[in-house]
């Protein structure tokens, strides 16, 4: 079965420090990988995603990340952080051959200190 | 812009009683989903529906929680007899495009079962 595993549970980093949200997914194919962000109290907000080509994802926010194909891994990176991005975000992973359905990391909670 | 409603915030209800979450997802959207968050646990899949039939259903969609679109533009999630177990975030989210495109999630619905 597929599965996605978030290293960090929490990361602590000062704002207009750089971040870096590590994913691992566990798949023999080449998943879709998103990622979600969830402010306090929020739903869901799509900020990436990646199905083929370019390996490097630009998304909402000031976003990005990579997908490694050897590391079956998919980064999350900002490089310079602001308050407002303290949240949870979640790494998550569709297979069209495993079914209809998004699979969630356990996610990471990001704090930003001033 | 269009989004995703869902209705009660916070339901609070006694244990087996039948609990029914309300969910409008965008307006030109064909696939509908539930999703559910136990405090601190990861967001998981439950059910996914497409074509007014159930698509995909996990494991934890047993015979006490049922799904419908009763009037085309509502989709809700009902938990015939509510267990202790049932606490937790509920999220209904749509796409345009499947599992594949942008899922667009709610903003939950907190279930207390006590």
């Amino acid at each position: 079965a597929q599965s996605v595993t978030q290293p960090d549970i929490h990361i602590t980093v000062s704002e207009g420090a750089s971040l870096e949200l590590r994913c691992n997914y566990s798949y023999g194919a080449t998943p879709y990988l998103f990622w979600y962000v969830q402010s306090p109290g929020q739903g869901l907000q799509l900020l990436l995603k990646y199905f083929s080509g370019d390996t490097l994802v630009q998304g909402i926010k000031g976003f990005e990340a990579e997908f490694k194909r050897s590391q079956s891994s998919f980064n999350l990176r900002k490089p310079s952080v602001h308050w407002s991005d303290a949240a949870e975000y979640f790494c998550a992973v569709a297979i069209k051959a495993a079914g209809n359905k998004l699979t969630f990391g356990g996610g990471t909670r990001v704090l930003v200190k001033p | 812009e269009p989004e995703v409603t869902q209705t009660p915030s916070h339901q609070v209800t006694q244990m087996g009683q039948e609990v029914i979450l309300r969910c409008v997802p965008i307006s030109n959207h064909l696939y509908f989903y539930w999703y559910r968050q136990i405090l601190g646990q990861k967001v998981e899949f439950l059910v996914s529906f497409y074509n007014n039939e159930i698509s995909e259903k996990s494991e934890i969609f047993d015979d006490q929680f049922s799904v419908e679109r009763p009037d085309g533009s509502n989709f809700t999630l009902k938990i015939r007899s509510t267990k202790l177990e049932d606490s937790a975030m509920y999220f209904c989210a749509s796409s345009e495009q499947g599992p594949t495109g942008e899922l667009f999630f709610g903003e939950g619905s907190r279930l207390t079962v006590l």
